[in-house]
């Protein structure tokens, strides 16, 4: 069965420091990859999608960037982190054929300070 | 413009209450699905059920209860006979039918359920 993961599971970070958060998944190959953000009280912002290796689209400019080395491997990074980026940050995949519902994985929830 | 539309935000009832949880969609596609996920306190997204346009059956799985209306362009969700497990945020979501796409979700309704 497939499984996604996403680390470090909560994060603390100070404003102008830089951010990595990892995610990976698991039982799949060739998986369409996306990263969500949801702000306290808000629905949920896509932020990145990825249909394969070293393919991202961008949905909202900002200061942060993703990236997909490797097949099953999403990284979404930030150079320097301002205090808006502050929220809860969701990774999900979904396959390439007829199904098409995503699934998440457990989160990464973000303060920065 | 594809959108999703909740627009309950909250919702409080008390347990073994029945409850809708209200969808409304807009899409210029034909060929389009229809999604319901449920966030619980721990904050992890749990696909619940999906609905492609071109199939129009009324869906249930237990308590829950599915609604959908190509005519009223709504996708509604039933949760009978409440229990506080029920208690979580609930999306509504739209995947337009296109490769490679995200789908657009709804601001969720947060569904309280007290004993």
């Amino acid at each position: 069965s497939q499984t996604i993961h996403q680390w470090p599971a909560t994060l603390v970070q100070p404003v102008g420091s830089p951010l990595s958060l990892e995610c990976t998944v698991e039982g799949t190959s060739n998986p369409n990859l996306y990263w969500y953000r949801q702000a306290a009280g808000r629905g949920l912002q896509l932020l990145f999608y990825s249909v394969g290796i070293g393919q991202i689209s961008s949905e909202v400019p900002q200061n942060l960037s993703a990236s997909r080395p490797q097949d099953r491997q999403f990284i979404l990074s930030s150079k320097k982190l301002l205090l808006s980026d502050s929220g809860f940050y969701l990774c999900a995949w979904n396959g390439q054929g007829a199904t098409y519902e995503q699934y998440f994985g457990p989160g990464t929830r973000l303060t920065v300070t | 413009a594809q959108k999703v539309t909740q627009a309950q935000t909250e919702i409080s009832v008390v347990e073994k209450e029945d409850v809708t949880l209200d969808c409304v969609y807009e899409t210029r596609d034909t060929t389009y699905y229809l999604f319901w996920y449920k966030q619980p306190p721990s904050g992890e997204l749990v696909f619940l059920i999906r609905r492609n346009s071109f199939d129009e059956q009324n869906e249930i799985s237990g308590r829950y209860s599915w609604n959908f209306q190509k005519s009223t362009s709504s996708f509604n969700f039933t949760i009978t006979a409440s229990q506080v497990v029920d208690s979580a945020v609930y999306f509504c979501a739209l995947r337009p039918n296109q490769a490679g796409t995200a789908l657009i979700f709804g601001k969720g309704t947060t569904l309280s359920v007290s004993s």
